[in-house]
């Protein structure tokens, strides 16, 4: 079964240190996504990306991070100098329309 | 309660047992999804169930909606230790014709079964 893959599953970073959260969704899917979960918290919609442009965004998605396509199959986050608020597991998900996949998720502990 | 609440909280029942788990969430939505989470992993997809539908079934699951009550229930029927796991249920803004798969999560049944 086509599946979400996201790399690294786990990193380690220094505050105000950038980080590249990798994702290659699944390969008919159009919307892609990425959401957070703060240890013992409810998992965050972060960020929604269609059609090359970013379609909605939460509040927490401030202008520390980003999103990119680069080619056909990566979808990229982008937090450009982490903070310790920002160690959280992070999905990416994908759907070709309602039904929304995810992948295992990334650790990030910014220390 | 906010958007896509569960209850209870946490559940624990031997394998065999039924397990009920329900999501109770506040504005109007297009859809519900139920999600599956073992400890420290990814988001396993249960099962979808449109505003439009009642019930839903899939396997061992069986999902129902009643969106004047603005709830949902999940029962797991016949559990076993593999079903233990965090339970998720997650609503939709999607907004007409337009697509942002913006989910709002609950926090979630963490359900144990016991062998």
């Amino acid at each position: 079964e086509p599946e979400v893959t996201q790399t690294p599953s786990h990193q380690v970073t220094q505050m105000g240190q950038e980080v590249i959260l990798r994702c290659v969704p699944i390969s008919n899917h159009l919307y892609f996504y990425w959401y957070r979960q703060i240890l013992g918290q409810k998992v965050e919609f972060l960020v929604s990306f269609y059609n090359n442009e970013i379609s909605e965004k939460s509040e927490i998605f401030d202008d520390q991070f980003s999103v990119e396509r680069p080619d056909g199959s990566n979808f990229t986050l982008k937090i450009r100098s982490t903070k310790l608020e920002d160690s959280a597991m992070y999905f990416c998900a994908s759907s070709e329309l309602n039904t929304i996949y995810f992948g295992e998720g990334s650790w990030l502990t910014v220390v | 309660s906010q958007q896509g609440e569960e209850d209870p909280q946490a559940l624990s029942i031997q394998e065999g047992e039924n397990a009920t788990m329900n999501c109770s969430y506040k504005t109007s939505i297009n859809n519900l999804q139920w999600y599956r989470q073992n400890s420290g992993r990814g988001l396993v997809h249960l099962i979808l169930i449109r505003s439009n539908e009642r019930e839903k079934h899939s396997g061992r699951l069986r999902v129902t909606l009643d969106t004047s009550k603005k709830s949902s229930s999940l029962l797991i029927t016949a559990s076993r230790a593999a079903d233990t796991a965090s339970y998720f249920c997650a609503t939709d803004d999607w907004a007409g014709g337009t697509s942002y798969g913006k989910l709002t999560f609950g926090q979630g049944t963490i359900l144990t079964v016991h062998p």
